[in-house]
């Protein structure tokens, strides 16, 4: 069955380390989605493309972060040094986006990253 | 601005009746949904409204009012398992690709 797929399902890090997130969206959405998660702020859009053009990046800092989709099967999340405050669940959804009915998001299971 | 308004925690009795209440107030408005969200999972899609009125599927149902800005999430028969965290997101309008604006999340604990 359809599914985002995101690996690692893990990370622990030292800070000041380069951590990549992949994802994988369902074959034939053509939106993708990066969220970040933690018990404070709850869930936070910190990026979006759509055919994988960026379409709005103004929820990551830009200052280590950057998101990019390489090809249509892969979106990946970087950040450059990682810091103790990016110990978070982050998660890749995609979606049909613009001309489907409703625009439904499907989650991967998320990258749980520790920042030490 | 965009603002989106739920309980942090809510209650409630196996076999029981909850309703969970979402109010928002954003910038254009071209539906809602509702998300469930079980510990160490990810949100898994529940209700979608860009109508007024009620929308039930099995024991989930959901009501929106755009007058208003509320909508509100129905849950009967109430099972161990419906405790979790539920998210009120708004979709803005057509344009924006998609981008949800999520609520903090409402987490429901269901007790025998």
């Amino acid at each position: 069955d359809a599914r985002v797929t995101q690996t690692p399902r893990h990370k622990v890090t030292e800070m000041g380390q380069e951590v990549t997130m992949r994802c994988q969206p369902i074959l034939g959405h053509n939106t993708v989605f990066w969220y970040r998660q933690t018990m404070m702020q709850g869930l936070e859009l910190l990026a979006y493309f759509r055919n994988r053009a960026p379409l709005d990046d103004s929820g990551m800092p830009k200052d280590r972060f950057s998101a990019e989709m390489p090809d249509a099967t892969l979106a990946t999340l970087k950040i450059q040094p990682s810091e103790p405050r990016d110990s978070a669940v982050y998660f890749c959804a995609s979606g049909l986006g613009v001309g489907s009915s409703y625009n439904e998001q499907f989650f991967g299971p998320g990258t749980r990253l520790t920042v030490l | 601005g965009q603002n989106i308004d739920q309980p942090t925690e809510m209650t409630a009795t196996e076999g029981a009746i909850v309703q969970i209440n979402c109010t928002y107030q954003t910038s254009g408005f071209n539906g809602l949904f509702w998300y469930q969200q079980h510990a160490g999972e990810a949100p898994t899609f529940l209700s979608y409204n860009v109508l007024d009125g009620l929308e039930e599927k099995g024991r989930f149902s959901s009501f929106l009012s755009r007058s208003k800005g509320y909508s509100y999430l129905l849950l009967k028969e109430l099972q161990m398992k419906d405790s979790a965290s539920y998210l009120c997101a708004v979709l803005p309008p057509r344009g924006q690709g998609g981008k949800l604006i999520f609520g903090q999340g409402t987490e429901l604990s269901v007790k025998p």
